[in-house]
């Protein structure tokens, strides 16, 4: 299935760094989104990328959608305990909604 | 309101059984989709059902089907399990079917099924 390379692997950081992982393709997607996941839990989206070159905000979190539309990136400023977790990128191709082609997930853990 | 809601929670079999997952989408949501989800991997599409009728299916074998019922709500059917079917099964919905006016997809929490 379609491969969504997804950096780094784990992240081990202190409480209040900021944070900044990515997401690449080989395909063109036409939606970027970034989910969290808790243990036993399901995916959570944080934030949906719409449009190529577009910058989104929500709280601490800031992603973009790549001009070429096969790359995004996720930062979290001034990291917290909370804000760890899996962290996955995923791509929508064509209008079809609820099929999402999923990266690998970055680990975040942050020290107090 | 409640989110997307998927039973049994927790499941174990053993290879060669058969196994029924069921999801409840949010209340008129009329897309299902489910994922499956190998520990230490993003999830994987397995099928999407919109208004009863499959509108996608994955890269998944036979042993795996799926259906969707008049109020919307879906079964998973995986049969003759094998030890690599062991995953966290996810169900999402969203109100419809493409992804225009910035719809949603919303994930349950799974179904955690191990294979013994």
């Amino acid at each position: 299935g379609q491969q969504l390379n997804q950096s780094p692997q784990s992240m081990f950081i202190q409480e209040g760094e900021d944070v900044s992982m990515n997401c690449t393709s080989s395909s063109i997607f036409n939606t970027w989104l970034w989910y969290k996941q808790d243990p036993g839990e399901g995916p959570v989206l944080l934030i949906a990328l719409y449009k190529a070159g577009e910058l989104t905000s929500n709280g601490r979190l800031t992603a973009q959608f790549g001009i070429t539309r096969k790359d995004s990136f996720l930062n979290i400023s001034a990291s917290i305990p909370s804000d760890v977790g899996i962290y996955f990128c995923a791509g929508q191709r064509g209008s079809t909604l609820g099929r999402l082609y999923f990266g690998r997930g970055t680990q975040l853990t942050v020290w107090p | 309101d409640a989110g997307v809601t998927q039973s049994p929670t927790h499941l174990i079999k053993t290879r060669g059984q058969h196994v029924t997952l069921r999801c409840s989408p949010i209340s008129g949501h009329k897309s299902v989709s489910w994922y499956q989800q190998v520990l230490g991997q993003g999830p994987q599409f397995i099928f999407q059902y919109y208004e009863k009728e499959e509108r996608g299916r994955g890269n998944f074998p036979d042993r795996f089907s799926a259906r969707q019922f008049p109020n919307y709500s879906s079964e998973l059917n995986v049969n003759a399990l094998l030890l690599g079917d062991s995953a966290l099964y996810l169900c999402a919905s969203s109100s419809i079917f493409t992804g225009e006016n910035n719809e949603k997809l919303f994930f349950g929490s799974g179904t955690q099924l191990s294979v013994l």
